[in-house]
């Protein structure tokens, strides 16, 4: 069966500090991967989506990257962490029609 | 553009009192709809999805959706809420124009109550 791995579950980094957070799939192969961030426990916001190797495709202009260097790996990563980028940030994956998440990451920029 | 609306932030009810949590969408094209269910510090859950076929949907859990064309709703229902049931739900819509992206409606809080 497939599953979703998201490291870490949470993190505190200062303002200015570099990001990175990962998730990988196991039990399919190309699927589309999904950053999505969770702001105050409410709605979600796409931040990147991916339908393959090295394809990233960007929502909205904002201080985050992401890179799928590999099939089932998808990366989320800051060079300086701004203040408002904290929240909660969830990893998803699609082959065929619902989408699966991780259990997410909660940022917390101090 | 694909957009989904939740206009409730809120809902309580009693255990054992039917609920009933509403959506509306708005879509070019043939809806393609989904209900996910969120426990506190955790990922979403899959509930159950409309694609084509009959306008009431079941799925995980006891909960079910119908779905109403001429009034563009898909409200999430179950005839007998738990207290297990207190979570956060979202509405979601596929938009198949790159991607195949999910839009999430804002969310809709329900409080069930012994």
């Amino acid at each position: 069966s497939q599953t979703i791995h998201q490291w870490p579950a949470t993190l505190v980094q200062p303002v200015g500090s570099p990001l990175s957070l990962e998730c990988t799939v196991e039990g399919t192969s190309n699927p589309n991967l999904y950053w999505y961030r969770q702001a105050a426990g409410r709605g979600l916001q796409l931040l990147f989506y991916s339908v393959g190797i090295g394809q990233i495709s960007s929502e909205v202009p904002q201080n985050l990257s992401a890179s799928r260097p590999q099939d089932r790996q998808f990366i989320l990563s800051s060079k300086k962490l701004l203040l408002s980028d904290s929240g909660f940030y969830l990893c998803a994956w699609r082959d065929n029609s619902p989408l699966h998440f991780g259990n997410g990451t909660r940022l917390t920029v101090t | 553009a694909q957009s989904v609306a939740q206009p409730e932030d809120q809902v309580n009810v009693a255990e054992g009192n039917p609920l009933t949590v509403k959506c509306t969408y708005s879509v070019s094209g043939n809806p393609y709809l989904f209900w996910y269910v969120q426990y506190p510090n955790r990922g979403l859950q899959f509930l159950l999805k409309y694609i084509t076929g009959d306008n009431l949907v079941k799925g995980s859990y006891g909960f079910e959706a119908e779905f109403n064309k001429s009034q563009t709703s898909f409200h999430l229902k179950k005839p007998s809420a738990l207290v297990s049931d207190s979570a956060l739900y979202f509405c979601a819509v596929r938009d198949d124009t790159g991607g195949f992206k999910t839009i999430f409606g804002a969310g809709t809080r329900l409080f069930v109550k012994a």
